[in-house]
């Protein structure tokens, strides 16, 4: 299958620092791909849509100035958690369409934030 | 919204039983894929399905589309160690740019 390469794996920083995550399809392009948050033994909770040249469309709740999102190219989008605080700790995962109707997962970043 | 339900929620089976779990919608879906989560990972892509009534096999797993287009089945048969995870069922229709999740099933394989 596709592969979706997601950066870094893990991440530790201080409240009120910014962390940014790289979402990379390294084999095909991604018209779309999508940014989620999991919190522990729940499911995937989809954050917002970014489509590439365009800016991305938040869920409700999402706020937009906390969760940047940048899809500059077809194979990379990018999510900058600003100004991070504790509650922002969680499982952030990536995912991209392929084109078609299947969509491949990044491999996660468990961000902690202290 | 649509909303996906994921039956059972979670389930402890002896190794070498086959295992069944099902998705089910309020909605029809076009697409319905099966996806397996380890911890710590992301979710891996087990099968996709694009057809009412189609039955698509990878190894161990087997998944059928319904045909009511409103649910779908995941199998595994002769379950091993390493068959331990959350299943997640996502939908997707037409009408929607985003695919629909369920809450997963938990299993759990004793040895």
């Amino acid at each position: 299958g596709a592969v979706v390469s997601q950066h870094p794996s893990r991440v530790i920083c201080k409240s009120g620092t910014s962390v940014k995550i790289e979402c990379r399809s390294l084999d095909f392009q991604a018209t779309t791909m999508f940014w989620y948050r999991q919190f522990p033994k729940q499911s995937l909770m989809l954050m917002a849509t970014s489509n590439e040249g365009s800016k991305a469309t938040y869920e409700q709740g999402v706020e937009k100035d906390k969760f940047l999102i940048n899809h500059a190219s077809l194979t990379l989008s990018t999510l900058t958690v600003t100004s991070a605080h504790p509650e922002d700790s969680s499982f952030y995962i990536c995912s991209a369409r392929d084109g078609g109707e299947k969509l491949f997962f990044g491999s996660g970043t468990q961000l902690s934030v202290l | 919204g649509q909303q996906l339900n994921q039956s059972p929620q979670s389930m402890f089976i002896q190794e070498g039983e086959d295992v069944s779990m099902n998705c089910t919608s309020s909605s029809i879906f076009n697409t319905w894929l099966w996806y397996k989560q380890d911890p710590g990972e992301g979710p891996v892509l087990l099968i996709a399905l694009y057809k009412a009534g189609e039955l698509t096999s990878n190894g161990r797993l087997t998944a059928q589309f319904g045909i009511t287009r409103k649910d779908s089945f995941l199998n595994i048969s002769a379950s091993i160690p390493s068959d331990v995870g959350i299943y997640f069922c996502a939908g997707h229709s037409y009408y929607g740019q985003n695919f629909v999740f369920g809450p997963g099933t938990r299993l759990s394989v004793l040895p």
